[in-house]
């Protein structure tokens, strides 16, 4: 029973355009979802997060958009660069608890 | 500051041995957690260190799995009898108190022969 749903495992845009990566979930109780981005060989690093207080969040290149209605979250990046080029996962949680649930993760290429 | 640190960064096992992995959060960091990805999959949760709580040890896949984390520092985890299918990047994040974002080490990638 996957909680977090990253559908594409990949995706590939042209340098300067937007990148948008969908996450979708099934538990209502998450109230906290945040995006990290992994390169080969290294951990996770976080990237911005939003509470279900917001539909929005923004920083610099990087756009997180939340649709409570529908369970989905999605993460702009804008303009993308060849650098951004990483597997991007979605997690969520719920406030009071300490369990993150991690979607499967896209893979995203930025071609120069 | 230093990172969450992990060692060793690689691990080649034969089927049947004993490993253990280590784990050095952030110097202050009360939360530590445990994870394991496996080749195309997500981030699987193992087990959570909140302070001197018991562990959440629900994530750990079978008994052989084991963790402790000593002076609410740094953490091992141990698995024994290791398996074909424990084969996997083990991550380990150590982070202030929920939901605050976590902070990964750069894993330690088990390869059982």
């Amino acid at each position: 029973d996957q909680q977090v749903k990253q559908n594409s495992p990949s995706l590939s845009v042209q340098e300067g355009r937007i990148s948008i990566l969908n996450c979708d979930y099934t538990n209502s109780m998450f109230d906290y979802f945040l995006w990290y981005k992994k390169y080969p060989a290294e951990g996770p690093t976080f990237l911005i997060s939003i509470s279900s207080i917001k539909d929005k969040n923004e920083d610099g290149r990087f756009t997180v958009f939340l649709n409570k209605s529908a369970k989905h979250l999605s993460l702009h990046i804008v303009p993308s660069q060849p650098g951004d080029s990483a597997v991007y996962f979605c997690a969520a949680t719920t406030s009071g608890t300490y369990k993150y649930i991690f979607g499967t993760g896209t893979r995203l290429k930025v071609l120069a | 500051g230093a990172g969450v640190s992990q060692s060793p960064s690689n691990k080649v096992t034969e089927k049947g041995k004993d490993v253990e992995l280590r784990c050095d959060p952030i110097s202050g960091h009360t939360a530590l957690y445990w994870y394991r990805q496996s080749l195309g999959q997500g981030l699987e949760f193992l087990i959570y260190f909140q302070g001197n709580s018991a562990p959440d040890k629900s994530g750990l896949p079978s008994d052989r799995f084991s963790a402790e984390r000593t002076g609410g520092s740094v953490s091992t985890l141990t698995i024994q009898r290791t398996q074909q299918e424990d084969s996997a990047v083990y991550l380990c994040a150590s982070s202030l108190k929920p939901p605050l974002e976590q902070y990964f080490g750069p894993g330690t990638r088990l390869t059982v022969t």
